[in-house]
């Protein structure tokens, strides 16, 4: 199974600028990178996708190398409710599946 | 309101009985799948399904079965041969890409958090 890899945790403080990398280095040509953010007891929710450079939405930056091999996710200014687990994703190359296999995530704590 | 849900919010079992939790969408969604997460673990995919009257095993199937009998219901089944069925499950679903560009978005419900006594 193509795999991501992520830190474990990380810890910034409120009003930080907090950059997440992910590496992927099974990524298929067609997959696009996409990110999600889950609290406790709650369903992952969708923070920003992208296939190359960089996208930017009202929530987060992504950017993404020419080789695609890594993307890092950007949250500017982060406040106490960006207190989550962060997931990077990224398709299945060998059985063909689309956006199925989720890794450990990266636990984020914002401190005041 | 358009979405994802999944009832109950809460579910006890006792050990040796069947069990099934339901997922339901009104987004017009192809795809559809299951998630178990553990404390402190990411998700796993159970079982996932890209159209009506077909779904496919995950990463652990193993003690779990499916349904798929229309568009917008895909309900899980924790069977007794699940020996750690203590979890939190997932439901989710996305548009399924039928093109095949890229990875499609996943909307997931609010989840299910089994308790086997």
């Amino acid at each position: 199974l193509a795999k991501t890899t992520q830190p474990i945790s990380m810890d910034s403080y409120e009003g930080q600028e907090v950059n997440i990398t992910c590496s992927h280095n099974n990524i298929a040509t067609n997959d696009y990178i996409t990110w999600y953010q889950q609290f406790p007891s709650q369903g992952p929710r969708f923070i920003i996708q992208g296939y190359k450079t960089k996208v930017t939405n009202e929530v987060a930056s992504l950017f993404i190398p020419a080789d695609r091999k890594s993307s890092t996710l950007s949250l500017p200014r982060v406040s106490l409710s960006d207190t989550a687990v962060y997931y990077c994703l990224v398709g299945d190359r060998e059985t063909g599946r689309r956006a199925l296999t989720f890794g450990s995530g990266t636990r984020l704590q914002v401190q005041p | 309101d358009g979405g994802i849900t999944q009832s109950p919010k809460y579910l006890f079992r006792k050990e040796g009985q069947n069990v099934t939790l339901s997922c339901e969408q009104n987004l017009n969604h192809d795809a559809m799948y299951w998630y178990r997460q553990d404390p402190g673990q990411g998700l796993r995919l159970i079982y996932y399904s890209q159209i009506v009257n077909d779904f496919q095993k995950g990463d652990i199937a193993e003690g779990y079965s499916v349904s798929r009998e229309k568009k917008e219901s895909f309900p899980l089944t924790v069977t007794s041969a699940q020996k750690n069925p203590t979890a939190f499950y997932l439901c989710a679903s996305s548009t399924g890409l039928a093109g095949g560009k890229g990875t499609d978005t996943q909307y997931f419900g609010p989840g299910t958090r089994l308790t086997v006594l």
